[in-house]
Parts: C-alpha cells; sequence; structure tokens
C-alpha cells in the first residue's frame, strides 16, 4: 500500500522569506510523487511532479520539490514567498491512483 | 485550453433523495477520476474508468455507481443520500493506459454537494 505523510496542517512564513512544505511518503517501487495546491472553493491545481531524473524538480509559480530517496522525502519549497501563495497544499504519490497526503494550509504573512 | 468541466457547481439535496454529478474530460484523455474531499479533509479516491471500464474502485459507498460513457465524460451516481455525503466531489483526467506514472491529472473545480 502507498500513503503520504504531510507532517505540519499549518505553515506560517513571513512575506519574502523561503518555505518549505513537508512530506514524506511510503512506496513499493519507484515512487511518481506530485504537489498540488487548492485554493478556496477551488479545485486542485498541479504545482509539479517526480517521476525521475533530477532530485530537483522546478514547477509552476516558483515553487520546487526535492526528491530524497534515502529519506523517502519530497518537500516542498519556495526561495521568496508570496501572499498570494497562501493555500492548502497537497502532496500525492501514485501508482495506478494518486494518494493525497491530509494536506498543509500554507498563509503567508504580510 | 479546454478544462475538465463539472456540473453542476453546487448541489443541494434532501436526505434519501438521488444525485447525479457529470465529469467531461480533457479532450483526448481517455482517464477519469472521481474524488470525494469532506469538509477539511485531503481528496479521497473513489473510482476510476479507463476507456469505458471501470479500472479501479476506492472508498466508494455501494449507493454510489458511476460510468464512462462513448464520448468519455462521467457521471456519478449517487442514491439514498445521507447528511455524510455532503462533500467537494472532483473528477480529474488524464491520458494514458489508466495510470498516473508520467502524467498529471487534470482537476475540474468540483461539485459541492450539500445535503439537507
Amino acid at each position: 500500500a502507498q500513503s503520504v505523510a504531510q507532517p505540519e496542517d499549518q505553515v506560517n512564513v513571513a512575506e519574502g522569506n523561503p518555505l518549505t512544505v513537508k512530506c514524506t511518503y511510503s512506496v513499493s517501487g519507484n515512487p511518481y510523487l506530485f504537489w498540488y495546491v487548492q485554493y478556496p472553493n477551488r479545485g486542485l491545481q498541479f504545482l509539479l511532479k517526480y517521476i525521475t531524473g533530477d532530485n530537483l524538480v522546478k514547477g509552476s509559480y516558483g515553487f520546487e520539490a526535492e526528491f530524497n530517496k534515502s529519506q523517502t522525502s519530497f518537500h516542498l519549497k519556495k526561495p521568496s514567498a508570496l501572499v498570494s501563495d497562501s493555500a492548502l497544499y497537497f502532496c500525492a504519490v501514485s501508482s495506478e491512483k494518486l494518494t493525497f497526503g491530509t494536506g498543509t494550509r500554507l498563509t503567508i504573512i504580510p | 485550453a479546454a478544462g475538465v468541466i463539472q456540473s453542476p457547481r453546487h448541489l443541494i439535496k434532501e436526505k434519501r433523495e438521488t444525485a447525479t454529478l457529470k465529469c467531461y474530460p480533457i479532450p483526448r484523455h481517455d482517464t477519469v477520476y472521481w474524488y470525494q474531499q469532506g469538509p477539511g479533509q485531503d481528496p479521497q479516491f473513489l473510482i476510476s474508468f479507463y476507456e469505458k471500464m471501470q479500472s479501479d474502485k476506492g472508498s466508494i459507498p455501494d449507493r454510489f455507481s458511476a460510468q464512462q460513457f462513448s464520448d468519455y465524460h462521467s457521471e456519478l451516481n449517487m442514491s439514498s443520500l445521507e447528511l455524510g455525503d455532503s462533500a467537494l466531489y472532483f473528477c480529474a483526467s488524464s491520458p494514458g493506459q489508466g495510470g498516473w506514472s508520467d502524467t498529471e491529472a487534470f482537476f475540474g473545480q468540483g461539485t459541492r454537494l450539500t445535503v439537507v
């Protein structure tokens, strides 16, 4: 069985500071990992994915994520946070279906 | 670019009624997934279809059924509605062989179902 853990329900970051949203995973075989963002009353929007290749994956809106096989982690990062980044972020792992983490609410403080 | 279209966007039903949610995938996407997101919860996988055949089944209640039609749109039918069915229902579509391995899923805006 595959699973995803997002250990932080809430992350607060000051505008302009770097942000990290944590994700660890458990899956047999090679992982396919994704990050999605959900704004209030909106659908899930794809940010980035890791399939294979470079451990540092760059995605939409200046986000990036680092795949770490030894730590089974796929943390989402951004060098300088914007207030508009405030949203709910979901990490997900896939084999035949996508399994989501419980989500992390990111709040950027002006 | 065309996105995944879900209808209706909002739906209010009474207990024990039935509801039908529709999903229109991105053109040339042959795989459709349904997810349920309860208040403050992460999305939970319900069911998926590839080329009009059910490809996987998750935590979908027996009161729910779904199908994918020849034009690849999908409908989620929900009967004997309960208060606990109130949630945001997402549809997603992807191209490929029914798996996520090399594609990302494109999600619709969701249908917010409220059961009163």
